[in-house]
């Protein structure tokens, strides 16, 4: 079935960096454009980033711009954000998402979780 | 970024009808742009419902039964999504999403309780 999985969270210091990862399986994942999402704990949805099926084009949230980096691999299937400079407002569970030709996005993974404090 | 306001929350009765909705900042024309809706219940991810531009230009999520459903006020410069024929299960967080400019936009959300 369709699928996307993330791993990749966790507990870091202010200022460290740590590295999602969404694989996605079920579907042609090289056919689609690629979405982050988050949410902070007891608020609601941020966009994060998007990237193109080839990965050619990239947008970022001015909350991540110059911080994070979406990246992909079609060979294996996987979807990656990369976060440096992290900061406590960075708290939150991360989604990835599949995001169709109209623009809605129609599967998305668990979440995980990424804490940041000292 | 633009902000797309949502009520806070929202209720109405089992079998009743349930309209949400999302009001975009006035430099900003609804009539300019898909509107997205998405349901998330705790502890689950979000569920993408459908998206609506006109009446001849909307979309439905894969499994989304037809009494959610989109709309426009344009007097209104809203967006809205309209849950008719409301079950106990409707009760959840609901969100509008907009794409300007290539950057994703989500209201803050509504929580609709089913009394």
């Amino acid at each position: 079935q369709v699928q996307l999985v993330e791993s990749g969270g966790g507990l870091v210091k202010p200022g460290g960096s740590l590295r999602l990862s969404c694989a996605a399986s079920g579907f042609t994942f090289s056919d689609y454009y690629m979405s982050w999402i988050r949410q902070a704990p007891g608020k609601g949805l941020e966009w994060v980033s998007y990237i193109s099926s080839s990965g050619s084009t990239i947008y970022y949230a001015d909350s991540v711009k110059g911080r994070f980096t979406i990246s992909r691999d079609n060979a294996k299937n996987s979807l990656y954000l990369q976060m440096n400079s992290l900061r406590a407002e960075d708290t939150a569970v991360y989604y990835c998402a599949r995001r169709l030709r109209s623009d809605g996005m129609d599967v998305w993974g668990q979440g995980t979780t990424v804490t940041v404090s000292s | 970024q633009p902000v797309l306001t949502q009520p806070p929350s929202s209720s109405a009765s089992p079998g009743e009808s349930a309209r949400l909705t999302c009001t975009l900042p006035s430099d900003i024309n609804v009539g300019s742009y898909n509107i997205y809706w998405y349901q998330q219940k705790p502890g689950s991810p979000p569920r993408y419902l459908l998206y609506y531009y006109s009446d001849s230009d909307k979309g439905q999520g894969s499994g989304v039964p037809s009494r959610f459903s989109g709309s426009k006020d344009a007097s209104a410069n809203t967006g809205i999504l309209l849950i008719s024929g409301l079950q106990s299960e409707d009760e959840a967080d609901y969100y509008c999403m907009i794409w300007p400019s290539n950057a994703g936009v989500f209201g803050g959300g509504t929580k609709l309780t089913v009394l």
